[in-house]
């Protein structure tokens, strides 16, 4: 069955930077696009960034535009968001979450992980 | 940026009862909306998309309707593994892919 198993999370002080993982499994990873969706401690859920199946196009939040990257490695079915200069509002619990349609993707989301937390802190 | 807006934030219903959710598109989003839903400490799951095609193995007890601005969920009878927070999420016009801010059905 799909698994996604995202690890990386961790404290981390404003300014610095952080690197999520999501392994991927039960798929083709190849054929997906696949996304990043926070959610903040106790609040709702916020589209981070979509990377296209083959890695060709990608696409951000305006609030993370600039400052986080999203990227894959086919080859090891992994997915990654470097996230840098991190502020306060970027705590939440990261979710790595699979795209419904295969080659060309639907943006809808049809398996999710079980998230990994990032805190900004001082 | 498309704005979903969900009502009512928390609606209380007794097990059996039907419910009906609401979400409002600042814009027409056609039929490209989806629902999920988040019970406390996991993921959100996929229950509906294209406006009302359930997706694998959810019940048919939910069904999504409307189109343009206007959309609904609705679970005919309410089970005990119903009680959870559901999202509308719009796939019309991206990015930003976007998100409401929930509805809470809980118990009478």
């Amino acid at each position: 069955q799909v698994q996604l198993v995202e690890s990386g999370g961790g404290v981390v002080q404003p300014g610095r930077s952080l690197r999520l993982s999501c392994a991927a499994s039960g798929f083709t990873f190849s054929t997906y696009g696949v996304h990043w969706v926070r959610q903040a401690p106790g609040k709702g859920l916020e589209w981070v960034a979509v990377i296209s199946y083959d890695g060709s196009e990608e696409y951000y939040a305006d609030s993370v535009k600039g400052r986080f990257t999203i990227s894959r490695d086919n080859s090891k079915n992994t997915l990654y968001l470097q996230m840098n200069s991190l502020r306060a509002e970027d705590t939440a619990l990261y979710y790595c979450v699979k795209d419904i349609c295969t080659d060309s993707s639907c943006y809808v989301f049809d398996h999710w992980g079980q998230g990994t937390l990032a805190t900004v802190s001082s | 940026e498309i704005v979903m807006t969900q009502s009512p934030a928390t609606l209380s219903v007794s097990p059996g009862e039907r419910a009906t959710l609401s979400c409002r598109a600042s814009q027409s989003v056609t039929t490209n909306v989806a629902w999920y839903q988040q019970k406390p400490g996991q993921a959100p799951r996929l229950l509906i998309y294209s406006r009302s095609t359930r997706a694998t193995g959810v019940p048919a007890r939910f069904s999504g309707s409307g189109s343009g601005t206007e959309f609904s969920l609705t679970i005919s009878s309410l089970q005990s593994e119903d009680f959870a927070v559901y999202y509308c999420q719009q796939y019309n016009d991206w990015p930003p892919l976007t998100f409401g801010g929930g509805t809470k059905v809980e118990i009478k």
